[in-house]
């Protein structure tokens, strides 16, 4: 069963900021928070994940609270490129490795 | 280049044919995995196995079985007893030997339409 709950659709201005918000309230310690996106009739690509740090890479931002039980995908300069389906995904590395997906966020970007 | 292989990208079957789809990875990856994605939907876990000659059940297991003989290949066969087998189905792999860099890399999936 999936652990997270994210909103079904955002709009997002090209060139703006897009923030999308997950909520993993059971969350457990030794879980990972995981962002992929998916783009029409792809695979899942990788975005970002993160334990308890913001992370940071070329693609996006990871925003985990103090608490973990929420997190917040940035994608700093939002192009049209960016419309996808967010997934964000707990995932346990250890012992056994279900995978998981919800639903995800339909994200458009509008020009 | 490493990755992972999905073929064929489309397949026609006709009902009450079993059919078979093809997941090959070169990254020496011991967990694969097996999704199902309907028009508009998230994926759904059908199987998955952490190494070889072991797999484990997902949520929607029935109606399709697998086998993972080699760790490079974990084949899914969408048997006659599947009410609705035409879907998009994406096959991943990922390792947990790393802790802190385990990602999951997916193929580019192959829709199968049973007519």
């Amino acid at each position: 069963d999936a652990k997270t709950t994210q909103p079904t659709s955002m709009d997002c201005a090209e060139g703006r900021a897009a923030n999308l918000p997950c909520n993993h309230s059971t969350i457990s310690g030794n879980e990972y928070v995981y962002w992929y996106r998916q783009i029409h009739s792809q695979g899942p690509q990788y975005i970002i994940h993160g334990l308890k740090n913001n992370e940071t890479n070329e693609m996006a931002s990871l925003i985990i609270t103090e608490d973990r039980k929420s997190s917040t995908l940035i994608l700093p300069h939002a192009t049209l490129r960016d419309t996808a389906v967010y997934y964000c995904i707990v995932w346990i590395i250890q012992g056994a490795q279900k995978l998981v997906f919800g639903q995800g966020t339909r994200l458009t970007i509008n020009p | 280049d490493g990755g992972i292989t999905q073929s064929p990208k489309y397949l026609f079957r006709k009902e009450g044919q079993n059919v078979t789809l093809s997941c090959e990875q070169n990254l020496n990856h011991d967990a694969m995995y097996w999704y199902r994605q309907d028009p508009g939907q998230g994926l759904r876990l059908i199987y998955y196995s952490q190494i070889v000659n072991d797999f484990q059940k997902g949520d929607i297991a029935e109606g399709y079985s697998v086998s993972r003989e080699k760790k490079e290949s974990f084949p899914l066969t969408v048997t006659s007893a599947q009410k609705n087998p035409t879907a998009f189905y994406l096959c991943a792999s990922s390792t947990s030997k790393d802790r802190a860099n385990t990602e999951a890399f997916f193929g580019q999936g192959t829709r199968l339409t049973v007519v």
